[in-house]
């Protein structure tokens, strides 16, 4: 079964610095990548998915994410964080049979 | 707007009681998933619904329940079995059943057993 290891328990970030989330996955194929976000008390929103193609992808809220197949990652990026971005963030991988998520990165904003 | 309606967002319960949380879908998706959320500990599965009248067991099944008798509902039921229920309790679809489809996430309900 895949695993996914998003190794940063918590990041913090000034407002307006560049950002970037890692996340790192076992699998044996291609696998189905993902990012989402959460805010406290709600449900995940998907910021943007990779199946095949262009190993940099765009998102919403003007992240980006780039597949390194020879590194098994998928790393979440954004130029400049605002303070809006504050949240927590999970990286998934979906194969054949399941979906895993990892545990997760929290994302702090300071001014 | 389509979306996922969980219900209610905060439920208490004293322990030895079973409750249901509600999660309905106007988006018609045919895959229903319900996870369930720890700190530090991402999302784990605890059953899906590919199709109606269908459900499968994900990988915290012990002391859960759910039916699928309508393609737009996919109720969890937390029953006394379940030896820590305390928990944040999220519903998801998807339009395509298989694992390569994205999520679509209802706003949680928050259960608190005492």
């Amino acid at each position: 079964a895949q695993s996914v290891t998003q190794p940063d328990i918590h990041i913090t970030v000034s407002e307006g610095a560049s950002l970037e989330l890692r996340c790192n996955y076992s699998y044996g194929a291609t696998p189905y990548l993902f990012w989402y976000v959460q805010s406290p008390g709600q449900g995940l929103q998907l910021l943007l998915k990779y199946f095949s193609g262009d190993t940099l992808v765009q998102g919403i809220k003007g992240f980006e994410a780039e597949f390194k197949r020879s590194q098994s990652s998928f790393n979440l990026r954004k130029p400049s964080v605002h303070w809006s971005d504050a949240a927590e963030y999970f990286c998934a991988v979906g194969s054949n049979n399941d979906m895993r998520f990892g545990a997760g990165t929290r994302l702090t904003v300071k001014p | 707007d389509g979306g996922i309606t969980q219900s209610p967002k905060y439920l208490f319960r004293k322990e030895g009681q079973n409750v249901t949380l509600s999660c309905e879908q106007n988006l018609n998706h045919d895959a229903m998933y319900w996870y369930r959320q720890d700190p530090g500990q991402g999302l784990r599965l605890i059953y899906y619904s590919q199709i109606v009248n269908d459900f499968q067991k994900g990988d915290i099944a012990e002391g859960y329940s759910v039916s699928r008798e309508k393609k737009e509902s996919f109720p969890l039921t937390v029953t006394s079995a379940q030896k820590n229920p305390t928990a944040f309790y999220l519903c998801a679809s998807s339009s395509r059943t298989g694992w390569n489809s994205p999520l679509h996430f209802g706003n949680g309900t928050r259960l608190t057993v005492t």
